[in-house]
């Protein structure tokens, strides 16, 4: 069965640090990029960074450059976001997502994980 | 940055009735490079359309996608009871970005 879990959110302090893994089944995950979007209550989606298939290219959104780091383990199967310095704007349920294409770069997400709740609070 | 903007911003139809939902992109979008997700209340959004028109694998053909340039469509004939949802676009040319979502709602 091809799917992605989540795992890692929970609740954290303004400032702290929280480490989110996917772990990916059913496809050949070393061939695909792979991203993280997030979704705050009641809002949309917010793309939030993106890793190719070999790991060599990332890509963050302006909002957590610099506070975020996407990688993956390829013989894990396994996406990480480690976030630091977190906020109270980083409140979101975080997806991971398998991207469609080539496995190069920027494409659309055609399998989504079901979520990991992450709250920045004190 | 692209800004995708969605429009309307709820649409309230019945069973049965087409919807169309709108996606205009600030500047153009390179090849047609928009997807389409559903979302359904506490579910992970899903793929629908993505190259502005290709229908992802088990996707039914009551959907489809138009447009390029600026100006995205997504049409949905004969509204099922599961269509009920909230839709978003994404484009995914020049970085990645989402529109702020069209829900659909029952009237």
């Amino acid at each position: 069965e091809v799917r992605l879990l989540e795992s890692g959110g929970g609740l954290v302090q303004p400032g702290g640090s929280l480490r989110l893994s996917c772990a990916a089944s059913g496809f050949t995950f070393r061939t695909y990029a792979m991203g993280w979007v997030r979704q705050a209550p009641g809002k949309g989606l917010e793309w939030v960074s993106l890793i190719t298939g070999g790991g060599g290219s990332t890509y963050y959104a302006d909002a957590v450059k610099g506070r975020f780091t996407i990688s993956r383990d390829n013989p894990k199967n396994t996406l990480y976001l480690q976030m630091h310095s977190l906020r109270a704007d980083d409140t979101a349920v975080y997806y991971c997502a398998k991207c469609g294409g080539s496995g190069a770069g920027l494409d659309w997400l055609d399998l989504w994980g079901q979520g990991t709740q992450v709250a920045v609070s004190s | 940055e692209i800004v995708l903007t969605q429009s309307p911003g709820t649409l309230s139809l019945s069973p049965g009735e087409s919807a169309t939902l709108s996606c205009r992109a600030s500047q153009s979008v390179a090849s047609n490079y928009l997807a389409w997700y559903q979302q359904s209340p506490g579910q992970a959004p899903r793929l629908l359309i993505y190259g502005a028109s290709i229908r992802a694998t088990g996707v039914p053909d009551r959907f489809s996608g138009s447009g390029s340039g600026t100006d995205f469509t997504l049409t949905i004939s004969r509204l099922e009871p599961e269509d009920f949802a909230v839709y978003y676009c994404q484009q995914y040319a020049n970085s990645l970005t989402f529109g702020g979502g069209t829900k659909v709602e029952i009237k």
